[in-house]
């Protein structure tokens, strides 16, 4: 069975430009989650999707951030325009339920490095 | 903020045991724990989880005190490739994944 996958692995881009992430998670799996962790700092939790419709968008840091699930099968999160502090890394999850015994399982996470 | 409290590193020699601590004074009737692990340059790996009863997986053991205030991650024999950072997290349903800074474990050749 194939895992939760993301696209691009890295990317580099200039302050202000715009950049796609997109995170396909394992098939069948309702629930999808977005994080990332900044330099130096802890992971935390951006937003949560059931199917399409967003669950929790608590930690989305700004309205710079747009993140959409169309048809409930893969997720993007866009940037823009991207700021310096925006660099870091962007890990997906997915799970079957949001049950507390879930297991929620990540991908291998987007370098994002912002000039 | 993370509900869960860890030492920020332990070192283990290969083929010893490590026994992982984990704080959670504060944790309720349904909270799961979970432990996840991040090797270096990839996602969070789920390791093992349990409620109240000890848990044993192919990848390692998990020991809960009988008050559930804290729980021990026990890995029977470490290798190289267990070298990482060590998660410790509490879970209810509906609640989103709080992560805290972890311990990193060094494995010593």
């Amino acid at each position: 069975e194939a895992g939760v996958t993301q696209f691009p692995s890295h990317s580099v881009i200039e302050k202000g430009q715009t950049v796609t992430l997109r995170c396909d998670p394992i098939s069948g799996h309702d629930n999808l989650y977005w994080y990332r962790r900044v330099m130096g700092k802890e992971i935390k939790f951006l937003l949560h999707f059931v199917k399409e419709s967003k669950q929790d968008e608590s930690g989305m840091p700004n309205n710079r951030f747009l993140a959409e699930r169309t048809g409930g099968t893969y997720s993007t999160l866009k940037v823009q325009p991207a700021e310096l502090e925006d660099s870091g890394v962007y890990f997906c999850a997915s799970s079957q339920s949001r049950a507390g015994q879930e297991t929620q399982y990540f991908g291998p996470g987007t370098r994002l490095l912002v000039l | 903020d993370a509900k869960t409290t860890q030492p920020n590193s332990m070192e283990s020699n290969e083929e010893e045991p490590v026994h992982l601590p984990c704080n959670h004074s504060t944790i309720s009737g349904t909270d799961y724990i979970h432990w996840y692990r991040q090797l270096p340059s990839q996602g969070p790996e789920y390791v093992i989880h349990g409620l109240t009863s000890n848990v044993n997986n192919r990848m390692a053991s998990l020991a809960i005190a009988e008050d559930r205030k804290s729980s021990t991650l026990i890995l029977h024999r470490a290798t190289l490739r267990d070298a990482a950072v060590y998660y410790c997290i509490l879970r209810t349903s509906y609640d989103k994944v709080i992560f805290g800074p972890g311990t990193s474990l060094s494995v010593i050749p």
